[in-house]
């Protein structure tokens, strides 16, 4: 099975700051990785897919990068809404694992 | 609007089964692959299951695989995932999801609400 690790685990900054989360692959998965934000007691919400693809209605300050094992995604500045965990998830083979989740906390 | 309804959780003793459902609205159901995906409490996600739009094809985790059964009736509009064998690390709220796109098997971009779980004697 593809393990993913991100990192931090977990994140304290203030609205403006720009964000940089970071998750690897235990081998290589091409671009299938998608990432989604949560915030507590709701469901999941795709933010981009495709590594790099920004899924509709998501507000451009989200991007995704990266290929292969690492991958990135960025929140150009942070806005109040965005204080959330978020979970990458890997498509390339079953079981499509997620990562451990980095939370993203008000300094 | 899509809509992704579960229900059939509840609390359940070690070794037990328990079957929820989904009942899906607002898309073509026999279209779309779905999935159930777990959270434990205070835990991150784990993917569970997967299916085919079909139905013909089925995916598990290593963790539930032997013990759990996803499935999906078209005519109904309806996702299941029976549990045998429960233990308690199956504990979690369970969610149905549906997959971004057509004809394939891809990320999630709907969710319903969860459904708890709790195996406990």
């Amino acid at each position: 099975d593809i393990q993913l690790t991100q990192s931090p685990s977990f994140l304290s900054a203030s609205v403006g700051d720009r964000v940089t989360i970071t998750c690897r692959a235990s081998q290589g998965i091409s671009s299938y990785l998608a990432w989604y934000q949560q915030k507590p007691g709701k469901a999941p919400k795709l933010l981009i897919y495709a590594a790099s693809t920004l899924q509709s209605g998501v507000p451009s300050r989200f991007s995704g990068s990266g290929s292969g094992t690492e991958f990135t995604l960025t929140i150009s500045s942070l806005q109040p809404e965005d204080f959330a965990t978020y979970y990458c998830q890997q498509l390339n083979s079953y079981p499509f694992t997620f990562g451990p989740g980095t939370k993203v906390d008000i300094k | 609007e899509v809509q992704l309804v579960e229900s059939g959780g509840g609390l359940v003793q070690p070794g037990g089964s328990l079957r929820l459902s989904c009942a899906a609205s607002g898309f073509t159901f026999s279209s779309y692959a779905m999935s159930w995906v777990r959270q434990a409490p205070g835990k991150g996600l784990e993917w569970v299951s997967a299916i085919s739009g079909s139905g013909g094809s089925t995916y598990y985790a290593d963790s539930v695989k032997g013990r759990f059964t996803i499935s999906r009736d078209n005519s109904k509009n309806t996702l299941y995932l029976q549990m045998n064998s429960l233990r308690a690390e199956d504990t979690a709220v369970y969610y149905c999801a549906k997959d971004r796109e057509v004809a394939t098997i891809t990320e999630i971009d709907y969710w319903g609400q969860g459904t708890l779980v709790t195996v406990s004697s």
